[in-house]
């Protein structure tokens, strides 16, 4: 597709269980992000892949969060044990970075998770 | 650490008002202030700005920027419903690669 493409759309699980959200950029992004967005919330940002370079996970809440990147392309976002302050919307976004300007993010309709 | 303030948190209007929503900055690094409107998912990019004082237009929406006050306001003239949104201020910065956004302004557009 052309836009940035999220999965699943809504996740309802259970306190302490494990989930995964995953991401697909627009094709030939270079820099994919994680973002959080809880009710009434602005964007809290998560983590953020450039390329080949080393993620910068400065943003991540706790070592129950990780996210990966595969072959530069989907990002795979993973919440280990949930809790219910876990429930928000997981928005992925994407840019075709050129020099040290962020520049415009594309992003994602976003998964809904909702820990019980 | 960079901190970026929208105000109001909430408005309210009808059809055919124009609304002035605003957002300060605080960066050691800028480098550009983007506006975004989220309508039920996706936040959708509007503007993109660098330079004080050069409005940027689109349409009924409009924005600029001020470098030196630190901050931004985004102008929407005879609103619509369809103006209903969160509207979300961004800022790129001293926090590289990423950008760092406001809490946002929810505008509610009554016929």
């Amino acid at each position: 597709g052309a836009g940035v493409s999220q999965s699943p759309s809504n996740k309802v699980t259970e306190k302490g269980k494990d989930v995964e959200l995953r991401c697909d950029p627009i094709s030939g992004h270079t820099a994919l992000y994680w973002y959080r967005q809880s009710l009434g919330q602005g964007l809290e940002f998560l983590i953020y892949f450039q390329g080949n370079s080393a993620p910068d996970k400065s943003g991540l809440p706790s070592d129950r969060f990780s996210a990966e990147r595969t072959g530069g392309s989907v990002s795979t976002l993973t919440i280990q044990r949930t809790q219910q302050e876990d429930s928000a919307v997981y928005l992925c976004a994407s840019s075709q970075r050129q020099g040290p300007n962020t520049g415009e993010l594309f992003f994602g309709e976003g998964s809904r998770l909702t820990v019980l | 650490e960079d901190k970026v303030v929208q105000s109001p948190l909430s408005l309210v209007v009808h059809e055919g008002d124009t609304v002035t929503l605003n957002c300060s900055y605080e960066v050691t690094n800028f480098r550009s202030l983007l506006w975004y409107k989220q309508e039920k998912k996706a936040p959708t990019f509007l503007f993109m700005l660098t330079s004080s004082g050069i409005e940027k237009k689109s349409g009924r929406l409009s924005s600029i920027l001020d470098k030196k006050e630190l901050f931004s306001i985004l102008n929407i003239t005879a609103t619509q419903t369809g103006d209903s949104a969160i509207y979300l201020c961004a800022v790129d910065g001293t926090s590289y690669g990423k950008l760092t956004f406001g809490q946002g302004t929810i505008l509610t557009v009554h016929p």
